[in-house]
């Protein structure tokens, strides 16, 4: 079955550290990959995006996201965290690009000042 | 102006009472979604309009329906609320692009009782 897993539901980090939030996913072709944050009260906003090309992508606030099909996954990392990075992490995939996206369970994370 | 609105932010229903949802957006997007999302669950699609075109998914398909009226416009319709329908739906729009962006509205949290 196809499927997109966060395995981690929460995620503390201290300020100034590294982060990396995982993601997996179960697709028979490579899908479309994104990352969204929901910061508390507000709608999904998109970080970034992985179409093809270079598997490093860019995003905005300073994440990026690395692609590695022979892992069937696509990590979120930021080199150093700011207490408002603190929010819910979804990573998603959309086979099209556009319209059937499918989303991960979510990973919340806490940034301790 | 890139928000999408969504009436009411709050909703309480009664067991066997119909729901209607409202979402808006005005960036001319011709793609709205509707997906439903229940805590330490993954945002699950419900539903997608592509123009006037009405796609639903498979599971959800006699639970849910919807209308787009205009370009602008569409809503979430529960006929008869259940329990199991307490949640938070999130409406989204986007161009039908590949690498087109979803906007997210806010959600709107349904208690049913």
């Amino acid at each position: 079955a196809q499927s997109v897993t966060q395995p981690d539901a929460r995620v503390t980090v201290s300020e100034g550290a590294s982060l990396q939030l995982r993601c997996k996913y179960s697709y028979s072709a490579t899908p479309y990959l994104f990352w969204y944050v929901q910061y508390p009260r507000q709608g999904l906003q998109l970080l970034l995006k992985y179409y093809s090309g270079d598997p490093v992508v860019q995003g905005v606030n300073g994440f990026e996201a690395e692609f590695s099909k022979s892992n069937s996954s696509f990590h979120l990392r930021k080199a150093s965290v700011h207490w408002s990075d603190s929010a819910v992490y979804f990573c998603a995939v959309s086979i099209t690009g556009y319209q059937n996206f499918y989303f991960g369970k979510g990973t919340s994370l806490t940034v301790i000042p | 102006d890139t928000t999408v609105k969504q009436n009411p932010r709050y909703k309480l229903a009664r067991v066997g009472k119909p729901v209607n949802l409202i979402c808006s957006q005005t960036m001319n997007h011709d793609t709205m979604y509707w997906y439903q999302k229940k805590p330490n669950q993954a945002p699950k699609l419900l539903l997608f309009y592509y123009d006037k075109i009405l796609n639903r998914e498979a599971d959800t398909f006699e639970k849910f329906q919807s209308s787009r009226p205009n370009n602008s416009f569409c809503s979430l319709y529960i006929g008869s609320a259940g329990l199991e329908y307490s949640a938070m739906y999130l409406c989204a729009s986007s161009r039908v692009r590949v690498d087109a962006e979803q906007f997210f509205g806010p959600g709107t949290r349904l208690t049913v009782l």
